[in-house]
C-alpha cells in the first residue's frame, strides 16, 4: 500500500513568486493534515481537513497560505505571494477516523524563498 | 493549550549505551502522548504511543516509554544504542483542547551514536 506522498521534495524559489505543494493521502483516510517546520524549531501545525472540509486552519500563518482538497482526495497547500521566513520543510500527514489514530506522515517538502 | 518540551535539541551516545530522550508535557485534559521518529531523508515514522492504558509502553526497535502523570513527562529510552538509531525524534501531545485531537509537536532532539 502507497504511503502518504508530497511532491515536489524540494523547491527553491525567488521571493514573490508563487508555489504549490501537493500531497497525496493513504487511500481512505478522511483526515489530512499540513504542518511546517522552520529549521532547529518545533513541528507545527498549519490546518486539518475531514474529507473536504476544513475542520481546523488555526495554525496558518497568514493570507498568503491558501489549502484546497477538492474531493476529499489530494490536497494542495498554496503559497502566494512567499516571503523568506516561508522557508522550512512542510510535512503532509493523513489518518483514519477514529479516536487517536495513527497520522502517517510524507517525506515533506522543503521549500526555500531566496 | 497543550505543548510539548523536549530537553536537549541533540543527545550523543556510544554504541551500546543507554538511550534517554526527555519529555515533558503540558495538556489541560487527561493527555495522549506519542514518540515519533525521522530518519534521514525519510518522513515521520511513529515509534510508540500512550493512550491511558498501561503507563509503560513498548515501541518499534527496542523503544519504550514511560507515563508519569505526577511528573508530567513520557520520557523515551532504549537500553543499548546502535548505530542505525541515529535519527531525530519527536515527542507529541494530543488531546481535545479546542475540540480536536491534533498532535502538538516539540522541537525535537538529534540522537547522535558513536562507536
Amino acid at each position: 500500500e502507497a504511503g502518504v506522498t508530497q511532491f515536489p521534495s524540494h523547491s527553491v524559489i525567488e521571493k514573490g513568486q508563487t508555489v504549490t505543494l501537493r500531497c497525496d493521502p493513504i487511500s481512505g483516510h478522511d483526515n489530512l493534515y499540513w504542518y511546517r517546520r522552520v529549521m532547529g524549531k518545533e513541528i507545527k501545525f498549519l490546518l486539518h481537513f475531514v474529507k473536504e472540509s476544513k475542520q481546523d486552519e488555526s495554525g496558518m500563518p497568514n493570507n498568503r497560505f491558501l489549502a484546497e482538497r477538492t474531493g476529499g482526495t489530494y490536497s494542495t497547500l498554496k503559497v502566494q505571494p512567499a516571503e523568506l521566513e516561508d522557508s522550512g520543510v512542510y510535512f503532509c500527514a493523513s489518518s483514519q477516523t477514529g479516536l487517536h489514530t495513527e497520522a502517517f506522515f510524507g517525506q515533506g517538502t522543503r521549500l526555500t524563498v531566496v | 493549550a497543550q505543548s510539548v518540551t523536549q530537553l536537549g535539541s541533540h543527545v550523543s551516545v556510544s554504541e551500546g549505551a543507554l538511550v534517554l530522550l526527555r519529555c515533558n508535557y503540558s495538556s489541560s485534559v487527561p493527555p495522549y502522548l506519542f514518540w515519533y521518529v525521522q530518519y534521514p531523508n525519510q518522513g515521520l515514522q511513529l515509534l510508540l504511543k500512550y493512550t491511558s492504558a498501561a503507563t509503560l509502553v513498548k515501541g518499534i526497535n527496542g523503544f519504550e516509554a514511560e507515563f508519569k502523570k505526577s511528573e508530567t513527562s513520557f520520557h523515551l529510552t532504549k537500553p543499548s544504542a546502535h548505530m542505525s538509531d541515529a535519527a531525530e525524534y519527536f515527542c507529541a501531545v494530543s488531546d481535545k483542547s479546542g475540540g480536536s485531537y491534533i498532535p502538538t509537536f516539540g522541537r525535537g532532539t538529534s540522537l547522535i551514536v558513536h562507536p
